[in-house]
């Protein structure tokens, strides 16, 4: 029973589509985050949310918007996708807010803009 | 040190051999020092969390100590072993309160059977 799953797990899209990633976690935790791989393999936070409420979003395109319908779940939509948006996404989770809280990562999505 | 900075950045090691790798990151503002381990095809799994100075932590063979005076941290892999291999994450969390992570770019562990 995957505990933060994501789907799709491979997204293959053209220039200028919208496109979603869902996640969803069963570990009944607070906080949910996206994060993107960028192309020297860094994890680089995106947004968080805690009890549905958006507690981090960093410098990122507002092409990119989460949205979080319940506590479970932080989905991940990108409106007029660019070559540049290809890279692997990665949902996470964690049990609080600050300080010492291990994350619970997805399998992550990887997406190719083509 | 204003990032996260893990060194080497690879390691190949024989089985059996014990190893270690370090993490420096910006000792201000500091309050939790996070290591994951991330296999091929898999998902970074949690494997410590420290905050406090001197903290020692230890799962089966691997360890990972913690001074946050001078922002560094070592975690070692004692009597390697070829399921040991993956890449070894560490993540800074500042005192902002927001759980948000600085990760450094890891370290990738080959260990030789």
């Amino acid at each position: 029973d995957t505990a933060v799953s994501q789907t799709p797990k491979y997204l293959v899209t053209q220039m200028g589509n919208d496109k979603s990633i869902k996640c969803e976690q069963n570990l009944g935790h607070d906080t949910m985050y996206w994060y993107k791989q960028d192309s020297k393999k860094f994890l680089k936070i995106m947004f968080s949310y805690n009890n549905k409420e958006l507690i981090i979003n960093e410098t990122v395109p507002n092409r990119f918007s989460p949205k979080s319908p319940d506590k479970a779940h932080l989905n991940l939509h990108i409106n007029s996708l660019e070559l540049g948006d290809s890279a692997v996404y990665f949902c996470a989770s964690s049990q609080g807010q600050g300080p010492a809280y291990g994350y619970t990562f997805g399998s992550g999505t990887r997406l190719t803009v083509v | 040190i204003l990032n996260v900075e893990q060194s080497p950045q690879s390691l190949h090691v024989q089985e059996g051999d014990s190893t270690n790798f370090t993490c420096s990151f910006p000792s201000s503002n500091f309050y939790a020092l996070h290591w994951y381990r991330w296999e091929t095809a898999k998902s970074p799994e949690a494997l410590f969390v420290m905050t406090l100075n001197g903290d020692e932590k230890k799962k089966g063979r691997i360890s990972a100590t913690l001074n946050t005076k001078e922002g560094y941290s070592y975690l070692y892999i004692k009597g390697s072993q070829p399921e040991d291999s993956a890449t070894y994450l560490c993540a800074s969390e500042g005192s902002s309160n927001t759980g948000k992570l600085i990760f450094g770019q890891g370290t990738t562990l080959q260990v030789k059977p």
